[in-house]
């Protein structure tokens, strides 16, 4: 059984590039939730996805950011005209669609770092 | 979803019962305290939640008083393995599906 995996692990970008992360949750989970951690914070939701649909995203979700999930099972979330202020660890989690609990399952995230 | 405040940090020595106190003042009547830990490098994980009955798992115990202003997360015989970032959670269990992080409680585990 394997947990809920992102690539790359660390990324390292220029300001001004464009990135594009991945993330492949827990097979048959039907949520997808994608956050974002600062140094020091806690995490902070970015947006949500019930197969592949998005059904909430964050005002932190600025339009250079763009997430999908075509197919309802993995998803990218890709950052446009990095800025410094994009450094962070981006972390996806999953949950199945007939969960009665709040039960997250974390990946162990995708640190980028903006110079 | 209600505010929670926890300590900034806490250390506990190995071995011994790490006791994690949340308070959660404004909690309602619909909504559910949980608990998950971020380990350094790794992702948030689960560990408890409960809605105003004490609860036990493999990992920990939730207590949470009767008036529900409060909880304390004890994890019975702290190993250094325990040493994580600590965070309380309250929100409904329906209806909004993000979690709200907070700061939390860094734990230390000391040998």
């Amino acid at each position: 059984d394997t947990g809920v995996s992102q690539n790359p692990r660390h990324k390292i970008t220029k300001r001004g590039q464009n990135v594009t992360f991945r993330c492949d949750p827990i097979s048959e989970h039907n949520r997808l939730y994608w956050y974002r951690q600062t140094l020091g914070q806690g995490p902070e939701f970015l947006t949500y996805f019930q197969n592949e649909a998005q059904l909430e995203k964050s005002r932190l979700l600025s339009d250079r950011f763009s997430a999908e999930r075509p197919k309802g099972s993995f998803s990218t979330l890709e950052i446009q005209r990095t800025e410094q202020g994009d450094s962070a660890m981006y972390l996806c989690a999953s949950s199945p669609l007939a969960a009665t609990t709040l039960e997250q399952y974390f990946g162990p995230g995708t640190r980028l770092t903006v110079t | 979803d209600a505010k929670t405040t926890q300590p900034p940090s806490m250390d506990c020595a190995e071995g011994r019962a790490a006791n994690l106190p949340c308070n959660h003042s404004t909690i309602s009547g619909n909504e559910y305290v949980y608990w998950y830990r971020q380990i350094h490098s790794q992702g948030p994980q689960y560990i408890i939640h409960g809605l105003k009955n004490n609860e036990t798992n493999e990992m920990a115990s939730l207590i949470i008083t009767e008036d529900r202003k409060s909880s304390t997360l004890i994890l019975p015989h702290a190993t250094l393995r325990d040493t994580a970032v600590y965070y309380c959670i309250v929100r409904p269990n329906f209806g909004n599906e993000k979690l709200t992080f907070g700061t939390g409680t860094r734990l230390t585990i000391i040998p």
